[in-house]
């Protein structure tokens, strides 16, 4: 069990929003930036989001970042069906990993 | 373009050894950091070992701790960890990814496709 708390799963129609939560505590997020990452089936992860709120060139600004106290948020516009994976946060420069989101666009 | 290859994974009893190898290209492989992250079956990411661009400096997870070994050959491009006395619960994908830093926070902006390793009699 990670000490990053993520939604098991998490949903929407195409063209929606949805957000993704992660809970950590004073220790992890509270004092370090979070990452966060986009997993396919049989693909490498891919880098999304990092320092909290940093888009990497190449990453749609239908994703966003954002971090609070001891937790941070990944918000998603626009659902489309190729959004349809596992999202996981992690923080501590990668060291501690969410559990993992997935991700069903219905 | 960025590209990770690992190899060397398989299947090994417990208590036995196995060296993943991950061969680095489309970058200056000797100016990153580097790191192992594993998929247990049916599991989340966990981070195993990261080690400095240099190599000098290496980092390991409570869990592989005193088993696994990380090293580099930054004139081969080729970044190596070393398993022993593996365990059933070692078994997973083992990715290799490259490191990058925004100011003194890092992040993981390349991965490979992973290697399986099983560890099963």
């Amino acid at each position: 069990q990670s000490v990053l708390t993520q939604p098991p799963s998490a949903s929407g129609t195409p063209g929606q929003g949805v957000t993704i939560s992660c809970s950590g505590s004073s220790s992890n997020i509270g004092s370090n930036t979070v990452n966060w990452y986009q997993h396919l089936p049989g693909a490498a992860p891919k880098l999304l989001i990092y320092s909290d709120n940093q888009r990497p060139s190449g990453v749609p600004d239908r994703f966003s970042g954002s971090k609070s106290g001891t937790s941070a948020s990944l918000a998603i516009s626009g659902l489309q069906s190729e959004d349809e994976a596992d999202y996981y946060c992690a923080t501590w420069d990668d060291t501690v990993f969410g559990g993992g989101t997935k991700l069903t666009v219905l | 373009e960025v590209h990770l290859l690992e190899s060397g994974g398989g299947l090994v009893q417990p208590g036995g050894s196995l060296r993943l190898s991950c061969a680095a290209s489309g970058f200056t492989f000797s100016n990153y950091a580097m790191s192992w992250v594993r998929q247990a079956p049916g599991k989340g990411l966990e981070w195993v070992s990261a080690i400095s661009d240099s190599g000098a400096g290496t980092y390991y997870a409570d869990s592989v701790k005193g088993r696994f070994t990380l090293s580099r050959d930054n004139s081969k491009n080729t970044l190596y960890l070393q398993m022993n006395s593996l365990r059933a619960e070692d078994s997973a994908l083992y990715y290799c990814a490259r490191r990058s830093h925004y100011g003194s926070a890092w992040y993981t902006d390349f991965w490979g496709q992973g290697v399986l390793v099983t560890v099963s009699s």
